[in-house]
């Protein structure tokens, strides 16, 4: 079955600083996708940025982008230049087994100081 | 214009009541989703629709039931109302129901307290 594992329950960056956000998967499936999701203390859940299995190149938008490691199944997210707005919780996320819903990790928080 | 709205967005109501929330996309998407955040800010899919028809209902008691009334509308009644329930919940959608390449857009959520 599908998992996903994110081990930083909370990061910390000053700004300006890059962070990296570490997420692992587990899939027996040869095409799958990864997502990550950012969730303000708003609440409101906002798409990041994608990666597809079969990918030749790492994902980027903007300021985000995934370091996309397909034989260590891990899917590690790059904030660069990080700004206080930025100050979330991080959810990775890969479609269940029958590619009908997204399953996600427990998240990270990421607080950005000045 | 908000992509994925749902009503209400902050809901405080006593155990054994009946309660729904509604959501409504103007995406044009085909499939519409709920997924329950708990305390633990843990996300989990509840259902999915893809065109009016039901594809995904996990494990989630009967006192919950989803209606899709067209694609651009997926409501989700509660009877009997628990503690337990207390939680946000989330409207999404997307093109397709295939969830890899198809990225899903969620609304802005539903904290339901149940007192």
């Amino acid at each position: 079955a599908q998992k996903i594992t994110q081990t930083q329950p909370g990061m910390f960056v000053q700004e300006k600083e890059a962070v990296t956000l570490d997420c692992t998967y587990d899939t027996s499936d040869q095409s799958y996708g990864l997502f990550w999701y950012k969730q303000p203390s708003s609440g409101e859940m906002i798409f990041l940025i994608y990666q597809g299995s079969y990918d030749e190149q790492n994902a980027t938008e903007g300021r985000y982008s995934l370091n996309f490691q397909k034989a260590r199944k891990s899917a590690n997210l790059v904030i660069s230049a990080s700004q206080l707005g930025d100050s979330a919780m991080y959810f990775c996320a890969i479609a269940n087994q029958a590619g009908t819903a997204l399953i996600f990790g427990k998240g990270t928080t990421l607080s950005v100081s000045s | 214009d908000t992509a994925v709205s749902q009503t209400p967005k902050y809901l405080v109501t006593q155990m054994g009541n009946d309660k729904s929330i509604k959501c409504e996309q103007n995406l044009g998407h085909d499939t519409m989703y709920w997924y329950k955040q708990d305390s633990k800010k843990f996300l989990k899919i509840m259902f999915s629709y893809n065109n009016k028809e039901l594809i995904i209902n996990e494990t989630v008691p009967n006192r919950f039931s989803p209606k899709s009334p067209d694609k651009a509308h997926l409501n989700l009644h509660i009877n009997s109302l628990e503690l337990g329930d207390s939680a946000v919940y989330f409207c999404a959608s997307s093109q397709g129901f295939r969830a890899s390449g198809n990225t899903i857009y969620f609304g802005e959520g539903s904290w339901l307290t149940v007192v």
